[in-house]
């Protein structure tokens, strides 16, 4: 049973404008979550965290945010620039656990 | 340069050749995994080690085997591949439990 979701496969956005990628989790003992973002022929790399006593973190033009009672995170990327194009994955983990629960991934592009 | 370095890229092996995939890391990560990933699942963890010589199941185990001799390298077994082992692999590896992987490249293996 997927216990995160990534419920839209694919987005599409314009350069300039703001990219949300959306993520759910069904398990309430997930309090570290990440997101990875994956070229094609590549490993995914690590974007960004946010610990589950915070319900915003910025790097630059992403930023997570954290919405806990809804069991809900999101990324969002302003401006949207093309070499944005890649498969965005969140994990989720519990402080008691041995691993990182992914998503299956939404594929964004931003059109020149 | 830090990074985690997985071979062979590609593979292709017929059903029940016993194949093994090599994962080393320059980082003295104490914590190694490895995940496949399946379109529309995700990356699914099949196995991890805390450290040298402690390896435990992850989500997907059946049909793998790892070791963890010395805490660079954790290998991934496959004693008689099937063609259901078809998918792209991928080692990661964490200073600890619970911090954010660094992964590898990853391995396309192709089962027939």
């Amino acid at each position: 049973d997927q216990q995160v979701k990534q419920n839209s496969p694919s987005l599409s956005v314009q350069e300039g404008r703001i990219s949300i990628l959306n993520c759910d989790y069904t398990n309430s003992m997930f309090d570290y979550f990440l997101w990875y973002k994956k070229y094609p022929a590549e490993g995914p790399t690590f974007l960004i965290s946010i610990s589950s006593i915070k319900d915003k973190n910025e790097d630059g033009r992403f930023t997570v945010f954290l919405n806990k009672s809804a069991k809900h995170l999101s990324l969002h990327i302003v401006p949207s620039q093309p070499g944005d194009s890649a498969v965005y994955f969140c994990a989720a983990s519990a402080n008691t656990g041995n691993q990182f629960y992914f998503g299956t991934g939404t594929s964004l592009t931003v059109i020149p | 340069e830090a990074q985690v370095t997985q071979n062979p890229r590609y593979l292709i092996t017929v059903t029940g050749k016993k194949l093994t995939v090599t994962c080393s890391q320059n980082m003295n990560h104490e914590y190694m995994s490895w995940y496949r990933q399946d379109p529309g699942l995700g990356l699914r963890q099949i196995y991890y080690s805390m450290n040298v010589e402690v390896t435990d199941k992850g989500d997907v185990p059946e049909g793998y085997k790892v070791s963890r001799k010395e805490k660079r390298n954790f290998p991934l077994i496959l004693e008689s591949p099937s063609p259901n082992q078809t998918s792209l692999y991928f080692c990661a590896s964490s200073l600890r439990t619970g911090l954010d992987y660094t992964f590898g490249s990853g391995t396309r293996l192709t089962v027939v």
